[in-house]
């Protein structure tokens, strides 16, 4: 079973900070997502990475995926209040499967005080 | 373009009942999957279709079912529900290609009492 573990489970910061989250398995994954989601909203997509070793910038979020496909990283740097909420990364299963067949990590909770 | 809504947002059900959940995709979107998001599994897949046909399943008992229509809406039934059902139901649309970007819905809150 393909399982995607993120770390760390909550974290709660202050605005200005920096910091790293990360998405990890034992599995190779042909590309992988992150997603944002607020209380009582759906996750948002911020971003796909696929080629092993890429980096993606948005802003302040900087992505990663690692040279072996298996794990990725997303790091924000300066955070600000509107940062706050789950963070999610997804990947479809080995074996094809589409992007409406996801399998999430458990997501890390960030909490950025003002 | 308006989103993806699901109805209703909020439901409350006592042990043993049946539920139905419903589900529109963004205009044009054919695909629509369904997720199961809870505190201690975080967001399983349920099942995925694509132009009234269920194109995957995800590791559910029987008692999780779904059917999309002609206008690709969609609704998830839940049967004998039990207490472990209690989660937020969540549905996501894509275009139509195995690639394309996934949009999440709000949510329905499903308590069973």
């Amino acid at each position: 079973t393909q399982l995607l573990e993120q770390s760390p489970q909550f974290l709660s910061i202050q605005e200005g900070e920096n910091l790293t989250v990360y998405c990890n398995s034992s599995s190779v994954f042909s590309s992988l997502q992150w997603y944002r989601q607020e209380p009582g909203e759906g996750p948002v997509l911020l971003v796909t990475v696929v080629t092993g070793g890429e980096v993606k910038k948005l802003k302040r979020l900087t992505f990663q995926f690692g040279d072996a496909r298996k794990d990725s990283s997303l790091h924000i740097t300066a955070a600000q209040p509107g940062d706050t909420g789950l963070y999610l990364c997804a990947g479809p299963p080995k074996g094809g499967g589409s992007q409406g067949n996801l399998i999430f990590g458990k997501g890390t909770k960030l909490s950025v005080k003002p | 373009k308006a989103g993806v809504t699901q109805t209703p947002r909020y439901l409350i059900k006592t042990r043993g009942q049946q539920v139905t959940l419903s589900c529109s995709p963004i205009s044009g979107h054919r695909s629509v999957s369904w997720y199961q998001q809870t505190p201690g599994q975080g967001l399983q897949f349920l099942f995925e279709y694509f132009s009234e046909t269920q194109r995957n399943k995800g590791n559910f008992p029987g008692r999780f079912s779904g059917r999309q229509f002609s206008n690709s809406r969609s609704e998830m039934n839940v049967s004998t529900l039990e207490l472990g059902d209690s989660a937020l139901y969540l549905c996501a649309s894509t275009r139509a290609a195995s690639t394309d970007t996934q949009y999440f819905g709000p949510g329905t809150r499903l308590t069973v009492l």
